[in-house]
């Protein structure tokens, strides 16, 4: 079945220690984009990766690092995560080009105490 | 980007059809409408999506008018299940991918 993957569901963790959440597609897809979403806010883009080793920046990047060594994962890194990271998180992937639609995973809610 | 707009929230009875606009007068094009809907918290879910014509796919219709500056969703035979955020999206001709999500439009359905 064709899916993103996201790892894990929930989290909670304290402020300060590094934190990963990772995200997998099976679809061989170019394109894939972190975006959080918040109360009153919406869903806002952190970063995107257009390829393998080609990453950058979104709306909303501070305080996040992201890796793409391998076409299939796109991990999302909190280096030295804060409450105003708290968050409903979602990883994305397409082909890339406008006229195909971007496929979301199940979420990853993070809470930081 | 384009700026589209839409109603707040709407109801529907079971067994209708939903048709949920939107506005999006400044689109440019080679813009795509795009329509996704996200359930609770769960991941956005693409629905549909088109550039001038209409189209149909399993879930749904989507009706742009000639002038490209609204468009429709159809929900032909509406389902408890299809209580969710609706969002309209023009997606931009820049950064190839990305999606601005607004605000939506909440439907309800009701039996």
């Amino acid at each position: 079945e064709a899916q993103v993957t996201q790892n894990p569901r929930y989290l909670i963790t304290v402020t300060g220690k590094k934190l990963t959440v990772t995200c997998s597609q099976n679809m061989n897809h170019e394109y894939m984009s972190w975006y959080r979403q918040d109360p009153g806010l919406g869903l806002r883009q952190i970063y995107y990766s257009m390829n393998v080793e080609v990453t950058d920046k979104g709306d909303v990047p501070e305080g996040y690092k992201v890796s793409r060594k391998e076409k299939r994962n796109f991990p999302l890194i909190l280096e030295s995560p804060s409450p105003n990271q708290t968050s409903l998180y979602f990883c994305a992937s397409s082909q890339g080009n406008r006229n195909s639609p971007l496929h979301f995973g199940n979420g990853t809610r993070l809470t930081v105490t | 980007d384009a700026k589209t707009t839409q109603p707040p929230s709407m109801d529907c009875a079971e067994g209708r059809a939903a048709n949920l606009p939107c506005n999006h007068s400044t689109i440019s094009g080679n813009e795509y409408v795009y329509w996704y809907r996200q359930i609770h918290s769960q991941g956005p879910q693409y629905i549909i999506h088109g550039l001038k014509n209409n189209e149909t796919n399993e879930m749904a219709s989507l009706i742009i008018t000639e002038d490209r500056k609204s468009s429709t969703l159809i929900l032909p035979h509406a389902t408890l299940r299809d209580t969710a955020v609706y969002y309209c999206i023009v997606r931009t001709t820049g950064t190839a991918s990305k999606l601005t999500f607004g605000t939506g439009t909440r439907l309800q359905v009701t039996l």
